[in-house]
């Protein structure tokens, strides 16, 4: 049981290219989400997903487009990179549908530089 | 819109000091609460969460927090700290009546560093 799985661990993009974030998890949830953390700022949600099929939009959903490929993979895409764009990227998941506590999950985390 | 505050940005503690850290919410509602813990590196871990019952609520590694519903807070303590608790601390809350509670909003985050 790996929990949550982020790939890449780390990388670096120049102005204006394009990459996906990759994210799965293995625990049957049904919500996903994408955060940014940069300092001083705290988490800051950019998109999540509340089940398979339906994603909506957070705080700072500019610059950036999700997936919801199936229960287990969330995906974001970074179409055209800018230096602001440069954070730790993590997701998470949680299972709101058993009546539990909403606690969240969190993936390992993806260091993202863009030059 | 429901906020959470975290009154203390950085906080640097000798090792055997009490510890407190504030944390208020604004949500006159059902809320489920988190502290969250981030150290140096790595990913956020639970580190205990308040869902019904007991307003005291114990944690891993020592920690505990208390739900004051008058107050609107839940403030984490922990008796002794040790060099290992350097690391961000985050609270979270789920407004769990709210029209979207499926997100949780989170607080800006304490830094601890404990020295040795």
């Amino acid at each position: 049981n790996a929990g949550v799985t982020q790939t890449p661990k780390f990388q670096v993009l120049k102005t204006g290219q394009s990459m996906t974030l990759q994210c799965a998890q293995d625990m049957n949830h049904n919500s996903m989400y994408w955060y940014r953390q940069d300092p001083g700022m705290g988490l800051r949600l950019i998109y999540y997903s509340a089940s398979e099929g339906t994603t909506d939009k957070g705080e700072v959903p500019n610059g950036y487009n999700v997936s919801r490929l199936n229960k287990r993979e969330f995906s974001l895409r970074l179409e055209s990179a800018a230096p602001s764009q440069t954070s730790v990227y993590f997701c998470a998941s949680s299972d709101l549908d058993r009546g539990t506590s909403y606690e969240q999950y969190f993936g390992p985390g993806t260091r993202l530089t863009v030059t | 819109a429901q906020s959470v505050s975290q009154h203390n940005h950085h906080v640097i503690l000798s090792e055997a000091a009490s510890l407190e850290l504030g944390c208020n919410y604004s949500y006159g509602g059902t809320v489920n609460l988190f502290w969250y813990v981030q150290y140096p590196g790595q990913h956020l871990q639970l580190l205990l969460k308040y869902f019904s019952g007991d307003p005291l609520v114990k944690g891993i590694k020592g920690f505990e927090a208390e739900f004051i519903k008058s107050k609107f807070s839940f403030n984490l303590r922990k008796p002794s700290v040790q060099w290992s608790d350097t690391a961000e601390y985050f609270c979270a809350v789920n407004a769990r009546n709210a029209g979207n509670n499926r997100k949780l909003i989170w607080g800006l985050g304490t830094s601890l560093a404990v020295n040795p």
